[in-house]
């Protein structure tokens, strides 16, 4: 049982380029999010999901796409990097959001836009 | 939104001593208010959470109590040591139908002094 599996830990991109972080989790999870960190700024939500099929925005979703084929799956893509969207991300899952249960984390991305 | 305010920003205690981090919340319906610990380059961890019809919650060294008129709840650790020391991320967040977000605070980085 691997938990929430994030990669990659380390990322560089130039302003323009496009990418995908990956998150799985093998806990059969309904719920899937990803988050920002930022210094100063805490953890923000950028996107979720609440089953296959089901994604919704969250408080910072601009610059970034989400989709969610499988159960186990929830990368996020970023279509044209910026520089602003320098950040760690953390992508955390839960069994379901009926009850507001425990978020388990991923070990998270640091991704520096140049 | 909800909007989740953490103080202090910083703490810094003497190994033994107390800390007491303390967060405000805005909006009345949220009923779930988690307490994160991420220790440096590390993922968040839940280490305690209380639902809105508890007013303390208690395990071990640390405790939260929740106060709903006034819209605040907070963290104590007792006795602390110098594991103890990392960013603590308070949370709120609220059943709605399908969807659920966690608003985060802005953390806590605290430091046990030996």
């Amino acid at each position: 049982n691997a938990g929430v599996t994030q990669t990659p830990k380390f990322q560089v991109l130039k302003t323009g380029q496009s990418m995908t972080l990956q998150c799985a989790q093998d806990m059969n999870h309904e719920y899937m999010s990803w988050y920002r960190q930022d210094p100063g700024m805490g953890l923000r939500l950028i996107h979720y999901s609440v089953g296959a099929g089901i994604t919704d925005q969250g408080e910072v979703p601009n610059g970034y796409n989400v989709s969610r084929s499988t159960t186990e799956d929830f990368p996020l893509r970023l279509l044209s990097a910026a520089p602003s969207q320098t950040s760690v991300y953390f992508c955390a899952s839960s069994y379901t959001l009926a009850t507001n249960e425990k978020l388990f984390f991923g070990s998270g991305t640091q991704l520096s836009v140049l | 939104g909800e909007n989740v305010e953490q103080h202090p920003s910083t703490l810094s205690v003497q190994e033994g001593d107390s800390a007491v981090i303390k967060c405000t919340y805005s909006d009345s319906a949220s009923n779930y208010f988690p307490w994160y610990k991420q220790e440096l380059g590390k993922r968040p961890q839940l280490i305690i959470d209380i639902r809105s019809n508890v007013g303390e919650k208690k395990d071990q060294r640390i405790a939260v109590t929740l106060n709903k008129t006034a819209k605040h709840f907070s963290l104590h650790i007792t006795e602390t040591q110098p594991e103890d020391s990392a960013v603590y991320f308070c949370a709120a967040s609220k059943n709605w139908g399908t969807g659920n977000q966690f608003y985060f605070g802005t953390g806590t980085s605290l430091t046990v002094i030996p």
